[in-house]
């Protein structure tokens, strides 16, 4: 099956810094790659998410690169604010599956 | 607010009750799935329903719990027999192919076994 590892597992940055997290995937049949963003006692929450027929994908201040030769995908948020402290999640899923696979996900802090 | 609830939002049990929680999807989605997700961990599948077919089931989910989406909209997940191992926090979310497959969640059910 598919197992997706996440790092880093924490990350601090100063206010208006950018901070990247970086996954890999194992299951070379993966083509939809999500990530979520989760606030304490909150339900996860989709941000962005690519599929394998592109490259890059970006919204605002967040942007997804995917490189499906090395198996990997990473969030970029740039201009980071407070509002962005949260636990981050990247998954993977394959074609014709119906799982998402999550990653052990990334704790940012952004300080003020 | 992605439009999934879920019902109760905690629950504290015993070991060895039963427990039962409750997932609304999205109205016009046709797909519910169950995670469960321990802390400091990412969410673990458990389930997946296409209307109220139950379709693919994780080797996570033992003969102790039990899952049913009766009509295809709102959909159940027992635990029997709660041990303390089950303690987690429990999520639903709901897509549709029209959405591009993607997944929204609900809050989910905290779940705590004594």
């Amino acid at each position: 099956g598919e197992n997706v590892e996440q790092h880093p597992s924490t990350l601090s940055v100063q206010e208006g810094d950018s901070a990247v997290i970086k996954c890999t995937y194992s299951d070379s049949a993966s083509n939809y790659f999500p990530w979520y963003k989760q606030e304490l006692g909150k339900g996860p929450q989709l941000i962005i998410d690519i599929r394998s027929n592109v490259g890059e994908k970006k919204d605002q201040r967040i942007a997804v690169t995917l490189n499906k030769t090395a198996k990997h995908f990473s969030l970029h948020i740039t201009e980071t604010q407070p509002e962005d402290s949260a636990v981050y999640f990247c998954a993977a899923r394959e074609t014709s599956g119906s799982r998402l696979t999550f990653g052990e996900g990334t704790q940012l802090t952004v300080n003020p | 607010d992605t439009g999934v609830s879920q019902d109760p939002r905690h629950k504290i049990t015993k070991r060895g009750q039963n427990v039962t929680f409750r997932c609304d999807p999205i109205s016009e989605h046709n797909r519910l799935y169950w995670y469960r997700q321990t802390l400091g961990q990412g969410p673990e599948f458990l389930t997946y329903f296409q209307n109220e077919a139950q379709l693919e089931k994780s080797r996570l989910l033992s003969d102790r719990f039990s899952a049913e989406r009766p009509k295809g909209s709102f959909s159940t997940l027992e635990i029997q027999r709660t041990e303390q191992g089950d303690s987690a926090m429990y999520l639903c979310a709901s897509s549709s192919g029209l959405a591009g497959g993607r997944e929204f969640f609900g809050p989910g059910t905290r779940l705590t076994v004594l």
